[in-house]
């Protein structure tokens, strides 16, 4: 079935220090590929997607591209900032299905 | 628009007491969606409907729970005979059917069982 990988947590940056977050999945087909944020005692937001490969989903400062021969969908971003501290999920939706498969979630925490 | 909205934020129930949560959806999207998260792990697949009619359900999903959405608006999921195990966070989302607008969530209500 599918399934999203995600590296392990928790991550710990000072402020402008440059992120990466792995991503790696396995789906049949084609899936579209999104990562989404969650802060303290909210629900997810939606951070960015990617519907096809070599697509490049960016928004905020942070970026992933759509690897299909690699299977992954890396976030990042150039410059964290104490803000950007949360937890991150990477997700796919499988092509023609309306399920998103998530991964386990990465807490990033950015210390001034 | 006021996004997806979900009462209570937080609930405690004694185990084997029933609780009922409701999710208020964007008002113009036909797709709403369950979704449970325990400590640690991502948000996992609970159920599905499109307009009123319930489309699919997890195999997480129990004979306890059940779900509903009358008049394809509000949805209402409800545990009956509640067990610690069904500690979570309760996520509510809902899409639109054309495009590939993603997942609007809620905020989740977050259940603890004692």
């Amino acid at each position: 079935g599918d399934s999203v990988t995600q590296m392990e947590g928790p991550v710990t940056l000072s402020e402008e220090a440059f992120l990466t977050i792995n991503c790696t999945y396995t789906a049949t087909g084609y899936p579209s590929l999104f990562w989404y944020v969650q802060y303290p005692g909210e629900g997810l937001q939606l951070l960015l997607k990617a519907t096809k490969a070599d697509d490049k989903g960016s928004n905020k400062g942070f970026e992933a591209t759509y690897r299909k021969e690699t299977t992954s969908f890396h976030l990042e971003k150039g410059s964290v900032q104490v803000s950007d501290s949360a937890v991150y999920f990477c997700a796919l939706r499988a092509s023609g299905n309306y399920k998103l498969t998530f991964g386990k979630g990465t807490l990033l925490t950015v210390n001034p | 628009d006021t996004g997806v909205s979900q009462n209570p934020r937080h609930k405690i129930t004694k185990r084997g007491q029933n609780v009922t949560f409701r999710c208020d959806p964007i008002s113009e999207h036909n797709r709403l969606y369950w979704y449970r998260q325990t400590l640690g792990q991502g948000p996992e697949f609970l159920t599905y409907f499109q307009n009123e009619a319930q489309l699919e359900k997890s195999r997480l999903l129990s004979d306890r729970f059940s779900a509903e959405r009358p008049k394809g608006s509000f949805s209402t999921l409800e545990i009956q005979r509640t067990e610690q195990g069904d500690s979570a966070m309760y996520l509510c989302a809902s899409s639109a059917i054309q495009g590939d607008y993603g997942y609007t969530f809620g905020s989740g209500t977050r259940l603890t069982v004692v």
